[in-house]
């Protein structure tokens, strides 16, 4: 089993939509959550960190369920620009004070005009 | 936020030769950076964790005397493919933490002929 399972879709939705992400994590200990996004040959940007009560950063919302071992995203009214991969991540294992991050294969998303 | 630079961008060598990548955090100091790979289609596997002032800390799978890692001061890193290969071909990309997250370098791709 992966550390951290995603959905790889693709999902192709129109503008304004509201598209939602899943992903899953099999490390129990694991501490720290983030959604990171991917543009096309580039490398991953943080999104947003993922907190146990749930966050909000404007159009997109994420949420933690640690007894599920469950993640999600929420992104609403979908702008054309909202077309990328999304990388669900999970910190894995600490090397003293930092942190190693396990990533997901990521969701392709396409707002279609 | 934190930025880190990587250079070159864009590399082709011949195989059999040596390619050096830079990771550079400019505005913050990091102890540890991480290093990844990231195939088409794929997600980043990372490769190795790099230390400042000791050995750097290989992935299950990594060939240490392949990938040499040097990290020579707290903003530097470097990677060094040797005697690259085709199927070395890829975008290899540097980490590092700030404060509770990561940030990432631009990537490198690399073609080998």
């Amino acid at each position: 089993r992966k550390e951290v399972e995603q959905d790889p879709g693709p999902f192709n939705v129109p503008e304004g939509a509201t598209v939602a992400f899943n992903c899953t994590y099999s490390n129990s200990a694991s501490q720290s959550f983030f959604w990171y996004r991917q543009d096309c040959r580039k490398e991953p940007k943080l999104l947003m960190s993922v907190y146990s009560s749930g966050n909000e950063d404007g159009r997109f919302t994420a949420q933690l369920n640690r007894a599920s071992q469950y993640i999600s995203l929420l992104i609403r009214d979908s702008k054309l620009s909202d077309s990328a991969t999304y990388l669900c991540v999970v910190n894995s294992r600490s090397s003293g004070s930092a942190r190693q991050l396990t990533f997901g294969s990521g969701t392709q998303l396409t707002v279609l005009p | 936020g934190a930025v880190v630079s990587q250079h070159p961008s864009r590399v082709i060598c011949k195989s059999g030769t040596s390619v050096k990548i830079e990771c550079r955090s400019l505005d913050f100091q990091a102890t540890t950076m991480f290093w990844y790979r990231q195939f088409p289609k794929q997600s980043l596997m990372l490769m190795a964790t790099s230390n400042e002032g000791s050995k750097a800390t290989y992935e299950q799978g990594v060939e240490k005397d392949k990938f040499l890692i040097n990290h020579a001061s707290l903003t530097l890193s470097t990677l060094t493919v040797t005697s690259a290969h085709p199927e070395d071909s890829s975008f290899y990309i540097c980490s590092a933490p700030f404060p509770d997250t990561q940030y990432f370098g631009p990537g490198t791709r690399l073609t080998v002929l």
